[in-house]
Order: C-alpha cells, then structure tokens, then sequence
C-alpha cells in the first residue's frame, strides 16, 4: 500500500512553453503534498506545500506565479512549470501524506524535466 | 531552526563491509528521525524511522539510534552489498505532520 505515483516520468520541452506533473496517491487519500526539487548530487529541496482545495504555501525564493500547484482533490496533484527556462531543468519529487493513519510521508518516483 | 548534517561522501565500500554514515541534528522540540534511500533515478524511499530518544528503527539489515544527548541518528549496517549503492538521506521531522528538514545526502558505493 501507499503508493503515490508521478507523471510523466521523463519530460523534455522547449524554452518558453509550459509542462504539467501529476503526482496522484494511488490507495489512500492524501490531505497534503509535497514538491521538491532536487539537484544532481544535492539534496531534496522543499518547493511548496499543498492541501487539499486550498491555495499552495510556497517556500522562500520559490515564484509562485511560476511554478503552479494545484490540489484539487485528495489523491491528485499538479505542478505546472510556466514559462519554462533551461535552467528549470531538474528532478521534481512529490510525496503525500496520508489523510488518516500515520503520518508518514511517501514519495513519487520523481519526474525528470529538461528545457531546451 | 531545524537543520541535519550528515557526514560528507561519497563513500565507496567492499562488499561485505561494515557502514556507519553520520548524521546529527539541530531542532528545538523532541523531533522523529529519518533514513530514506534514494536509488538512480527515482524517489526516496524510506528506510527506517525512529520517534523517540534511544528508539532504533531497522530494516533490512540497517539500523539507527535516535540519540538524543548527541543529537545523532548515524545509520549502520554490518555487511553492505552491492545492491546497497544508492543515496543516504537522514531527515528530521519536528513535529508529527510537519515539513521533513532533510540532510545533504551521502552517495554510498559497494564495489564487488
């Protein structure tokens, strides 16, 4: 149990356009998601929190007219990259967390993105 | 506020070896302790947890002490493998439901 699946896994763009990433809890409801980013060889970096049918909280430094979040129901959430620039380019991580029972978090697979 | 330092790497081990990866931390309340292993190309995975001082998470053969006079949750194993090879992450949570505070990670290596 507690899967949470991401999609796509792999996504190449070109400069300027704008690319979606589903992060879904696939057997359980998640009352929260998280988005990180992560660097090659660095650690994950916590983006912006997401609660389900309410806005995002973003981290410090993060643009949110940039980086979308949308969470509209308990098992869906999506990250859209606007306007997207190479340097964009990273490894996008969600995780969930489970509306009831523990509270642990459990993460997706992650989605590759690269902006050319 | 909350941070972790694990101890640098990468760290490149024979099979069979024994692993001990540092990690102490620095947070204001009584947090819970984290390892996630994060293999090429994909998500963190947890490994073990512990939610309370002299607590030890284990599994799969790794095993960590929630230490609370050294604010230290180091991970070991006592005979790595191959299959072992992956990023290290140690990660506190303050409370439970909050954000995770992740640390540096550290790239293991198990050589045949």
């Amino acid at each position: 149990g507690a899967v949470v699946s991401q999609h796509p896994s792999r996504v190449i763009c070109k400069s300027g356009t704008s690319v979606k990433i589903e992060c879904r809890s696939l057997d359980f409801q998640a009352t929260t998601m998280f988005w990180y980013r992560q660097f090659p060889k660095q650690s994950l970096m916590l983006m912006a929190t997401s609660n389900e049918g309410s806005k995002a909280t973003y981290e410090q430094g993060v643009e949110k007219d940039k980086f979308l979040i949308n969470h509209a129901s308990l098992t869906l959430s999506t990250l859209t990259v606007t306007s997207a620039h190479p340097e964009d380019s990273s490894f996008y991580i969600c995780s969930a967390r489970a509306y009831r029972g523990p509270s642990e978090q459990y993460f997706g697979p992650g989605t590759r993105l690269t902006v050319t | 506020g909350n941070s972790v330092t694990q101890m640098e790497g990468p760290v490149t081990l024979s099979e069979e070896a024994f692993l001990t990866i540092n990690c102490t931390y620095t947070a204001t309340g009584y947090p819970s302790l984290f390892w996630y292993v994060q293999y090429p190309g994909e998500g963190l995975q947890l490994l073990l947890k512990a939610t309370k001082a002299d607590d030890k998470g284990s599994n799969k053969g790794f095993e960590a002490t929630y230490r609370k006079e050294t604010t230290s949750f180091h991970l070991e194993k006592g005979s790595v493998q191959v299959s072992d090879s992956a990023v290290y992450f140690c990660a506190l949570e303050e409370t439970s439901g909050s954000r995770l505070t992740f640390g540096e990670g550290t790239q293991l290596t198990v050589n045949p």
